[in-house]
């Protein structure tokens, strides 16, 4: 099965710094999604990434998809406080038409005024 | 406005006892998901539906069951037979085929007493 490690599993920052947030597979990646949480809420789409070398960006979070498809990072441009909350990568896994994500444990920012 | 609700937001059970937690969406998908999420874990799936009167096994299905009646709610069914039910319950739906994003609903914290 796919496993999906995130780094760090914590981060603390202060506002105005810039971050970065990763996650690795030991398997290619097939979709890979970007989701954040605020704490004891659902999950809120950031963005998916399919092919190797694709960059998304939205406001100030940019994700990249590398070449080999097996890692993607979240990076973060000068962090506010609305910034902090939990950030899980999920991917596609594959062998099925509809969409079996599996998740990373997560990363939970906190962002410092 | 389209989305998915979860009820209740918050349970308390007692040892022994059945509880099923409601999910609906107003968003017209086809497919729908049950997720658990534990503290310092990713999300972990449940089981999911791909059609109506059809639904498979995800990870953890054990001690748990669901219903698809209708295309428009999938409610979840924690049962005496699950060991640890104490965790934050999580409900997606997302279009057929590939690559699409799935919507989370609000969650529901299952606490067992």
């Amino acid at each position: 099965s796919q496993e999906l490690e995130q780094s760090p599993q914590s981060l603390i920052v202060q506002e105005g710094k810039n971050l970065t947030i990763n996650c690795t597979s030991s398997k290619t990646l097939y979709g890979l999604y970007w989701y954040k949480q605020k704490y004891g809420e659902g999950l809120i789409f950031l963005m998916m990434l399919q092919k190797g070398g694709e960059e998304k960006s939205h406001e100030k979070i940019t994700a990249k998809l590398d070449e080999k498809k097996q890692q993607s990072s979240l990076h973060i441009t000068a962090s506010q406080p609305s910034h902090a909350g939990i950030y899980l990568c999920g991917a596609f896994t594959g062998g099925t038409s509809y969409g079996k994500l599996t998740f990373g444990q997560g990363t939970i920012l906190t962002v410092h005024p | 406005d389209g989305g998915i609700t979860q009820s209740p937001k918050y349970l308390f059970r007692k040892e022994g006892q059945n509880v099923t937690l409601s999910c609906e969406q107003n968003l017209n998908h086809d497919a729908m998901y049950w997720y658990r999420q534990d503290p310092g874990q990713g999300l972990r799936l449940i089981y999911y539906s791909q059609i109506v009167n059809d639904f498979q096994k995800g990870d953890i299905a054990e001690g748990y069951s669901v219903s698809r009646e209708k295309k428009e709610s999938f409610p979840l069914t924690v049962t005496s037979a699950q060991k640890n039910p104490t965790a934050f319950y999580l409900c997606a739906s997302s279009r057929p085929g590939t690559f699409n994003e799935q919507f989370f609903g609000p969650g529901t914290r299952l606490t067992v007493l």
